[in-house]
């Protein structure tokens, strides 16, 4: 089975200053790995996605994600944070069998 | 094309009464996940179903937890006996087969129980 960590339970930064959320997974299999936020009393949402193909993607409100194998990572970074950034972020990890594990998720605070 | 639907958004139930919980796939979805989020915690995986198929039910309790996914309908997610424990948001998610290509898991807005 694959496992997900989210070192970063809380991570407070100030607007404008970047960030960078730390995601590690376990798996001895091709996997795929998600991004997704949660705001407040909301369901989860997508924000990026790493199937195949470059290592490097990139949502369009400017986070991206890099995909290091030999590192087992998936590290979500934002170089200017918004005050509207501040919600829950949950990395996750599918395999071939269409199952998803996610982290425990990254409190994102933007402080103004 | 409508997202995952869950209803009820909000349930309150007493001590030792029954919960349902109900979730419609996104059109064309055939697998279904139910996740648990308590406050302050992470997504617990609760159970995977497929078409009249459980496929992983490893995240469940043991004991006044079920889940179906029928032919025909939404998902249920029930929970008997409720006790204050059991209060929590529930999000139910849905994903494509693997064979129609591989995509991400695509999330209700939850159902928030509370038990009083």
């Amino acid at each position: 089975a694959q496992s997900v960590t989210q070192l970063d339970s809380q991570v407070p930064v100030f607007e404008e200053a970047p960030v960078e959320l730390r995601c590690n997974y376990s798996s001895s299999v091709s996997v795929y790995l998600f991004w997704y936020v949660q705001y407040p009393n909301q369901g989860l949402q997508l924000l990026l996605k790493y199937l195949s193909g470059s290592t490097l993607v990139e949502s369009i409100n400017g986070f991206e994600a890099e995909f290091n194998k030999s590192q087992t990572s998936f590290h979500l970074r934002k170089p200017s944070v918004h005050i509207s950034d501040t919600a829950e972020y949950f990395c996750a990890v599918s395999d071939t069998g269409n199952q998803f594990y996610f982290g425990t998720g990254t409190s994102l605070t933007v402080i103004p | 094309n409508a997202g995952v639907m869950q209803n009820p958004r909000h349930l309150v139930r007493r001590r030792g009464q029954e919960a349902r919980l109900r979730c419609s796939p996104m059109k064309g979805h055939s697998h279904v996940y139910w996740y648990r989020q308590l406050p302050e915690e992470g997504l617990k995986f609760m159970v995977y179903l497929q078409k009249e198929n459980i496929i992983d039910e490893s995240g469940m309790p043991k004991e006044r937890f079920s889940a179906e996914f029928p032919k025909e309908g939404p998902s249920i997610l029930r929970i008997q006996q409720v006790v204050r424990g059991d209060s929590a948001a529930y999000f139910c998610a849905s994903s494509l087969t693997p064979d129609r290509g591989h995509t991400e898991a695509f999330f209700g807005q939850g159902t928030r129980l509370t038990v009083v």
